[in-house]
């Protein structure tokens, strides 16, 4: 099946810096991926939507000067937490969408990152 | 908007019996329904998808089923084993119009005792 792998898996970093993830589909190419982020035992969340060569969509609430989201290939999308704070502690999931055949598209997920802000 | 609503209580069946878990939803005409399997710190993982036109589907001990008209889905695993442990979720797809919206239910936990 399709893969996508997202890193680091693990990040600690203080208060004021700025993390970034990767996002990569390894064999398949994604015009799309979307980037979620999950509190512990709640749903997840749709942070944006991004699309290959184009700027990110984000959903309401979410700053997107604070989530900066780059989607510079097929393969490869970054999301970069911008001057991080303890609340920004999380687990955030890229997945990318793939269209399985004409009855439908699949998203496949990264392991996911998280991201504790000290 | 979209609502998609999952049984936020844990499942708990006895290993060897048929777990059956429910997802609704409002708001929406889904032309495919997928579920997904997520673990503690992973991510999700596909399991099956299911058309408008399909009533059933079936995958190894999987079932999935959607009525269109009720706007449910039901997600069976039969021979339930504890490996089975984990969080499912629900996601309806492909409204008529094209859009894509990619939500999820909020998922129900399954809890296989041995």
């Amino acid at each position: 099946g399709a893969v996508v792998s997202q890193h680091p898996s693990r990040v600690i970093c203080k208060s004021g810096t700025s993390v970034k993830i990767e996002c990569r589909s390894l064999d398949f190419q994604a015009t799309t991926m979307f980037w979620y982020r999950q509190f512990p035992k709640q749903s997840l969340m749709l942070m944006a939507t991004s699309n290959e060569g184009s700027k990110a969509t984000y959903e309401q609430g979410v700053e997107k000067d604070k989530f900066l989201i780059n989607h510079a290939s097929l393969t490869l999308s970054t999301l970069t937490v911008t001057s991080a704070h303890p609340e920004d502690s999380s687990f955030y999931i890229c997945s990318a969408r793939h269209r399985v055949d004409r009855g439908g598209d699949t998203q496949y997920f990264g392991p996911g990152t998280r991201l504790t802000v000290l | 908007s979209q609502k998609i609503e999952q049984n936020s209580e844990a499942l708990n069946i006895q290993e060897g019996k048929t777990a059956t878990l429910t997802c609704n939803y409002t708001n929406y005409s889904p032309a495919y329904l997928q579920w997904y399997r997520q673990d503690p710190g992973r991510g999700p993982v596909f399991l099956l998808l299911i058309r408008e036109n399909e009533k059933e589907k079936r995958k190894e001990r999987l079932k999935v089923t959607f009525d269109t008209t009720l706007k449910q889905s039901l997600f069976h695993i039969t021979a339930s084993q504890p490996a089975d442990s984990a969080t499912y979720l629900c996601a309806p797809r492909g409204a008529s119009g094209g859009s894509y919206i990619p939500t999820f239910g909020r998922g129900t936990s399954l809890i296989v005792h041995p």
